[in-house]
């Protein structure tokens, strides 16, 4: 059962901070790894991938890979309240199809 | 470019009746998706196509869901007869081909179902 963990949250934090996001997935043999974010309501939208161990930069985003500790995270940086959603991760096994997480609920309060 | 198209955005009905959910890719992508999501279970694979062809339908709950992929531009999902528990959003979502596993997948605007 391949399995994809995140906190439900609500994760709070003020505008202007650092929000942490975490998630832990169950398969090792794990490629490819996502960052969705969905406002309520809404869709998923993709806003990071990442393939290899390390770090990996857009903009406010920093999405964190260690396949070793099978751990992937999304750091926003200067966090403001459009930011208030829902961040999915999901990972692929090797093959064409994702598995998600529940979701973190995140709050940026001004 | 147009994003995936799905109809209706809403649909309610009573338990017993079919339901039928459409959704149209991206152009050019070769891969279709069908997911539910629910509080309780989150986002969840129903099914996917590869060029028309069901790949993976291991999620389709029972044989009350069916979903058919007549050409490259159009997708259905069909429940019949329908139940309260089928109640949820369900996302149709493609991807490009030649991306395999690191394909990267586009959301429809989903299907808000609730079964009465």
């Amino acid at each position: 059962q391949k399995e994809v963990e995140q906190n439900s949250g609500p994760l709070s934090v003020p505008e202007g901070a650092i929000a942490s996001l975490n998630c832990t997935y169950s398969d090792r043999g794990s490629q490819s790894f996502f960052w969705y974010r969905q406002y309520s309501g809404k869709s998923p939208e993709l806003i990071m991938s990442i393939y290899s161990n390390g770090d990996k930069e857009d903009g406010r985003f920093t999405a964190q890979l260690n396949k070793a500790s099978q751990y992937v995270s999304l750091l926003i940086r200067d966090s403001q309240p459009s930011d208030s959603a829902t961040y999915l991760c999901a990972v692929n096994p090797g093959y064409s199809t994702l598995t998600f997480g529940k979701g973190t609920m995140l709050l940026v309060s001004p | 470019d147009a994003g995936v198209i799905q109809s209706p955005r809403h649909e309610v009905t009573e338990m017993g009746q079919e339901v039928t959910l459409r959704c149209k890719p991206i152009s050019g992508h070769d891969y279709l998706f069908w997911y539910r999501q629910t509080m309780m279970r989150g986002l969840e694979l129903l099914i996917y196509f590869n060029n028309n062809v069901p790949i993976d339908d291991s999620g389709m709950p029972e044989d009350r869901f069916s979903a058919k992929m007549p050409n490259a531009s159009f997708s259905t999902l069909k429940i019949q007869p329908s139940e309260p528990r089928d109640s949820a959003v369900y996302f149709c979502a493609s991807s490009p081909p030649g991306t395999g596993v690191n394909n990267e997948q586009f959301f429809g605007p989903g299907t808000r179902l609730t079964v009465l």
